[in-house]
């Protein structure tokens, strides 16, 4: 089993559209995770933390589930600068400075 | 000021060569990373430095050397590389664990 697997892409949404991304991790240690976007050819960026207690900042908001170990995106009201690849990202475990990186999901906005 | 940067931006060498990537963050973190990176793929650790101490080795060749001069530096030494090793090279910091990492901008490498 793949350690972090994502929805396999690509997501082609128009604008204004609400799209969910899915993710889950087999390391039942892990402690921490994010989603981070990466545009093409650039590095990967923070867009999140994902809590426990699910967080929101602006249109986007992330949900952990622990006894599932799955780890969830929203994305609402899709600007054409939303267009990138996503990573769900989660450290390796207690005390890890590991992170494993999913494949990611490709999203693109459509005018 | 969340900022990793990392120079060169690109480079090219041919497989005699020995050059050196170089990345600096001023965020105070005490943990900082080389990752490569292949297009399509996500990115790969390759080392990891806390305090400035190398802590984890993913098995890199010895082609690939880090250096860790300081908290806030950390240079990859590059020498007799293959055309396989061509990808981009990214640098990341962290506070410490389980922290978000923060990413330069990597440089692009091409061995011919």
């Amino acid at each position: 089993r793949k350690e972090v697997e994502q929805d396999p892409g690509p997501f082609n949404v128009p604008e204004g559209a609400t799209v969910a991304f899915n993710c889950t991790y087999s390391n039942s240690a892990s402690q921490s995770f994010f989603w981070y976007r990466q545009d093409c050819r650039k590095e990967p960026k923070l867009l999140m933390s994902v809590y426990s207690s699910g967080n929101e900042d602006g249109r986007f908001t992330a949900q952990l589930n622990r006894a599932s170990q799955y780890i969830s995106l929203l994305i609402r009201d899709s600007k054409l600068s939303d267009s990138a690849t996503y990573l769900c990202v989660v450290n390796s475990g207690a005390g890890s400075y590991q992170l494993t990186f999913g494949k990611g999901t490709k999203l693109s906005v459509i005018p | 000021d969340t900022e990793v940067t990392q120079t060169p931006k690109h480079l090219v060498m041919g497989m005699t060569n020995k050059k050196s990537l170089k990345c600096e963050q001023h965020m105070g973190h005490r943990a900082m990373y080389w990752y490569k990176q292949k297009a399509k793929k996500p990115p790969e650790l390759m080392f990891v430095y806390s305090y400035e101490k190398l802590s984890i080795n993913e098995s890199v060749p010895s082609r690939f050397s880090p250096e860790c001069p300081n908290s806030s530096l950390l240079n990859l030494h590059l020498h007799a590389l293959q055309p396989e090793d061509s990808a981009l090279y990214l640098c990341a910091s962290s506070q410490g664990f389980p922290n978000e990492q923060f990413f330069g901008p990597g440089t692009r490498l091409t061995v011919l």
